[in-house]
């Protein structure tokens, strides 16, 4: 089973500030990693699929990168409705599609 | 607009029975794989496992294979995730979820959740 960690667990940022999330896996998934969003109380949303391609609807501030074990998603210009979880997920070769522990994006 | 509605929330004592449903529309159902996601109270996403509608093929992830059962009636365009024996440590709310992207297993269709609770 692929592990997935994320760092931190919790980023306390200004609206209108650049920040980048990190994702690693415990081996390289290829181009199979997924990153999403979860407001509070409400479902996950896919926010990028495939490292960098953005779901229909997510605004471009939100870009993917990375390559093999080591991913970033990174939000140009943080809008209030942007604090909120994000999680990392490795879909590579057999299941289980492991998550990562999520980020917490906090007003500081 | 592509859809998925889950059934409501359910409480049950330890040593249960339960089954949730989740109903697809706006989409080809047997065309698709279909999933279930885990998550405790405030706690992070777990993968339980996925199948597919047209042939029922299922992948479990280690820790829920034998403990719950996944299942279609594509008759009605519903997915189900079963359990027999409840125990409550499966308190968490379960998100249904499909993959509708050819060439991902990422969820990009969501459920609204239905939350389980098991306590005596």
């Amino acid at each position: 089973e692929i592990l997935m960690t994320q760092s931190p667990a919790t980023l306390s940022v200004s609206p209108g500030e650049r920040v980048t999330l990190s994702c690693r896996a415990s081996e390289s998934v290829s181009r199979n990693l997924a990153w999403y969003q979860q407001r509070p109380g409400q479902a996950p949303r896919l926010l990028i699929y495939g490292i960098s391609t953005r779901a229909p609807g997510i605004p471009a501030r939100f870009s993917g990168s990375g390559s093999g074990t080591e991913f970033t998603l990174t939000i140009s210009s943080l809008q209030s409705e942007d604090f909120a979880l994000y999680y990392c997920q490795q879909y590579n070769n057999r299941p289980p599609y492991t998550f990562g522990q999520g980020t917490k994006l906090e007003i500081k | 607009e592509v859809q998925l509605v889950q059934s409501g929330a359910e409480v049950k004592k330890p040593g249960e029975s339960l089954k949730i449903s989740c109903q697809g529309s706006g989409y080809r159902f047997t065309g698709y794989w279909i999933g279930w996601v885990r998550q405790m109270p405030g706690k992070g996403l777990e993968w339980v496992g996925i199948i597919y509608p047209a042939d029922s093929d299922t992948r479990y992830s280690p820790s829920s294979q034998g403990h719950v059962t996944m299942s279609v009636d594509y008759s009605i365009s519903t997915a189900y995730l079963q359990w027999n024996n409840l125990r409550a440590s499966d308190t968490a709310t379960y998100y249904c979820a499909a993959i509708t992207v050819h060439g991902t297993y990422a969820f990009n269709v969501w459920g609204q959740g239905t939350m389980v609770t098991v306590s005596s």
